[in-house]
């Protein structure tokens, strides 16, 4: 089946603008995380979800940086006044329930390329 | 110190040999484990979860040591195709539930003819 999606997979933004981040997650996961990797490091956590409740916001780095996940599938990760410092791959991933437990398997989509100029 | 560390590389080595990664973590409390492969320019995926009995899928094998908090994993017969950048995970908070991952940065291994 298809795989996490994420759009636009390129943007290129000018300081001071808000991006939007799209993801639309394996078909049937509950849970939807954010992670943003610099070059040459490991994925950063910023945010999860489970269904449309945010349960763990401690990775965003401040408060232009929010997400949400109204109906319990396709979330946003809204960046607003962006800076420089925010250029990244913004990675997206999900996992599903197991048995009525959530897991913690995850699954990636191929990221979506943000470079503020 | 980083909560998961792990060597960077680049390993190089021939088509053939053996080659282990270990990864260190800094939380005694620590749940699950895994490793992830990466390719260039790609997003991370599943290599394999890392079990206390050690497991093995094929050519690779991974075992986890809780009482020295480290994880390795093992490839024998590296092929070409295993070049590629290998991710230490670890899931600091909650034992198979949905969860916050905690990457290393990363190993890259390069296989060569």
């Amino acid at each position: 089946g298809a795989g996490v999606s994420q759009s636009p997979r390129y943007k290129v933004t000018k300081r001071g603008q808000d991006v939007a981040l799209r993801c639309d997650p394996i078909s049937g996961h509950v849970s939807l995380y954010w992670y943003r990797q610099a070059l040459g490091q490991g994925p950063e956590f910023l945010t999860y979800f489970n269904y449309e409740a945010q349960q763990d916001k401690s990775g965003l780095p401040n408060d232009r940086f929010s997400a949400e996940r109204p109906e319990g599938s396709i979330s946003t990760l809204t960046i607003q006044r962006t800076e420089q410092r925010d250029s990244a791959m913004y990675r997206c991933a999900s996992s599903s329930l197991r048995g009525g437990v959530f897991t913690d398997t995850q699954y990636f989509g191929p990221g979506t390329r943000l470079t503020v100029l | 110190r980083k909560e998961v560390e792990q060597d960077p590389g680049p390993f190089n080595v021939p088509e053939g040999a053996t080659v282990a990664f270990n990864c260190t973590y800094s939380n005694s409390a620590s749940q699950s484990f895994f490793w992830y492969r990466q390719d260039c320019r790609k997003e991370p995926k599943l290599l394999m979860s890392v079990y206390s009995s050690g497991n093995e899928d094929g050519r690779f094998t991974a075992q986890l040591n809780r009482a020295s908090q480290y994880i390795s994993l093992l490839i024998r017969d590296s092929k070409l195709s295993d070049s590629a950048t290998y991710l230490c995970v670890v899931n600091f908070l909650n034992t198979g539930t949905a969860s916050k991952l905690t990457f290393g940065t990363g190993t890259r291994l390069q296989v060569t003819l």
